[in-house]
């Protein structure tokens, strides 16, 4: 069964800080890797995509990275801001034609 | 603004009652879906749509309907046959199907309808 865990649930943070979120993946085939920020009753939106060949890309403050071998991927929030919380998903494809198996998120709150 | 529009925002059902959420993108996109999102849990897929006219199910499609009469609508009906239906609901769409897609592919997602069974 293809799944993706997400780690920690959740976690509380101080503006300016760094923090990172992990994703674990069993799904394969595997196609990419896809991080979104939801914000409370809002729709995903994208960060990232990385494919198997992909290590690392950055989208502003966040960078995400891939270990294909070891499914695991990252991402890192740089010097964090009060608009950084939100739940952060990790999505993965490749198991199907339409399965794109999600992560529960990690839900981030950015302290001042 | 080209987008993926959901409405309404909230929707409250009665028991043993049906009703419809609104899904139009303006994206030109051929493949529309539908996910479900409860607490501490990820999307799960309800339906989905390559082409006009044409849909399948998914993971947890029992208790809800889906047409796709044009290429820009993709409504959701969830019916009294839905036992536990109070969830965050939320409908995407993407260019053609995830598994022909390359690796750039966007996948747009509406704001989001929350229902709730009074």
């Amino acid at each position: 069964k293809n799944q993706v865990e997400q780690s920690p649930q959740s976690l509380i943070i101080l503006e300016g800080k760094n923090c990172t979120l992990q994703c674990n993946y069993t799904v394969s085939p595997f196609s990419n890797l896809r991080w979104y920020k939801q914000d409370t009753g809002r729709g995903p939106v994208s960060l990232t995509i990385m494919t198997f060949s992909e290590n690392t890309k950055s989208n502003g403050r966040y960078t995400a990275t891939l270990d294909a071998d070891t499914k695991q991927s990252s991402l890192h929030i740089t010097a964090s801001q009060l608009s950084d919380s939100a739940s952060y998903i990790c999505v993965v494809s490749g198991g199907g034609d339409y399965k794109l198996s999600f992560g529960a998120g990690t839900t981030v709150t950015v302290r001042a | 603004d080209g987008g993926i529009t959901q409405s309404p925002k909230y929707l409250f059902r009665k028991e043993g009652q049906n009703v419809t959420l609104s899904c139009e993108q303006n994206l030109n996109h051929d493949a529309m879906y539908w996910y479900r999102q409860d607490p501490g849990q990820g999307l799960r897929l309800i339906y989905y749509s390559q082409i006009v006219n044409d849909f399948q199910k998914g993971d947890i499609a029992e208790g809800y309907s889906v047409s796709r009469e044009k290429k820009e609508s993709f409504p959701l009906t969830v019916t009294s046959a839905q036992k536990n239906p109070t969830a965050f609901y939320l409908c995407a769409s993407t260019p053609s199907r995830w598994s022909s897609q390359g690796s750039n592919t966007e996948a747009f997602f509406g704001q989001g309808t929350r229902l709730t069974v009074v």
